[in-house]
């Protein structure tokens, strides 16, 4: 069985331009979230989605955004990107919606560097 | 923000038992405590996860306190593989995995 899948893994963008990124979850599973990990914030919970709608959001600028498509896959969009967006953007797929009782899995992230 | 207290770093000898604390005292009763790890540069990996009961798989146990107020990830014979950032994580009410800053903990041979 296929685990997450996060392309590319790394990126490298200049200041101002826009990034998207792809997570293909488990085969079966509905639910995505993405976080954001850097050294000074660690892990930081960025949205969820379920059946192609967002079910939840933490404090990002509106900047950042996603969707995800009937197939469960999803990406995310960081527009005007600033030096501040370096980070490895992870994804995590769940058989159901987190917030029920079930694991999620992540993927091996993105690592993206703003220059 | 994380709702666990966990310690910043522990260290442990290949083939002993580690035992990684968290604190959760103000966990409400129909939170989970849910264990990640997370090996450099990978994503986190699930561990285990509970509710009231003591928990045991093929990676892990997990003892929670009777009041739930406290728990305890136990690997029984850590290996140098399982070197990483260990979280403990309370999944809060609005759904979200929130993660904290974890422990580090070293298996040194």
């Amino acid at each position: 069985k296929a685990g997450v899948t996060q392309t590319p893994r790394y990126l490298i963008k200049t200041r101002g331009q826009q990034v998207t990124l792809s997570c293909s979850p488990i085969s079966g599973h509905r639910s995505v979230s993405w976080y954001q990990q850097t050294p000074g914030q660690g892990l930081q919970f960025l949205f969820e989605y379920f059946s192609e709608t967002q079910r939840n959001k933490g404090n990002f600028p509106g900047r950042f955004s996603g969707r995800q498509f009937s197939n469960s896959r999803s990406e995310m969009n960081v527009s005007t990107l600033e030096l501040g967006d370096s980070a490895l953007y992870l994804c995590a797929s769940s058989l159901q919606r987190i917030s029920m009782n079930t694991e999620a899995f992540f993927g091996q992230g993105t690592r993206l560097t703003v220059v | 923000d994380a709702k666990t207290t966990q310690p910043t770093s522990m260290d442990c000898a290949e083939g002993r038992a580690a035992n990684l604390p968290c604190n959760h005292s103000t966990i409400s009763g129909n939170e989970y405590v849910y264990w990640y790890r997370q090996i450099h540069s990978q994503g986190p990996q699930y561990i285990i996860h509970g509710l009231k009961n003591n928990e045991t798989n093929e990676m892990a146990s997990l003892i929670i306190t009777e009041d739930r107020k406290s728990s305890t990830l136990i690997l029984p014979h850590a290996t140098l593989r399982d070197t990483a950032v260990y979280y403990c994580i309370v999944r809060a009410n609005t759904d979200k995995l929130i993660f904290g800053t974890g422990t580090r903990l070293q298996v040194f041979p």
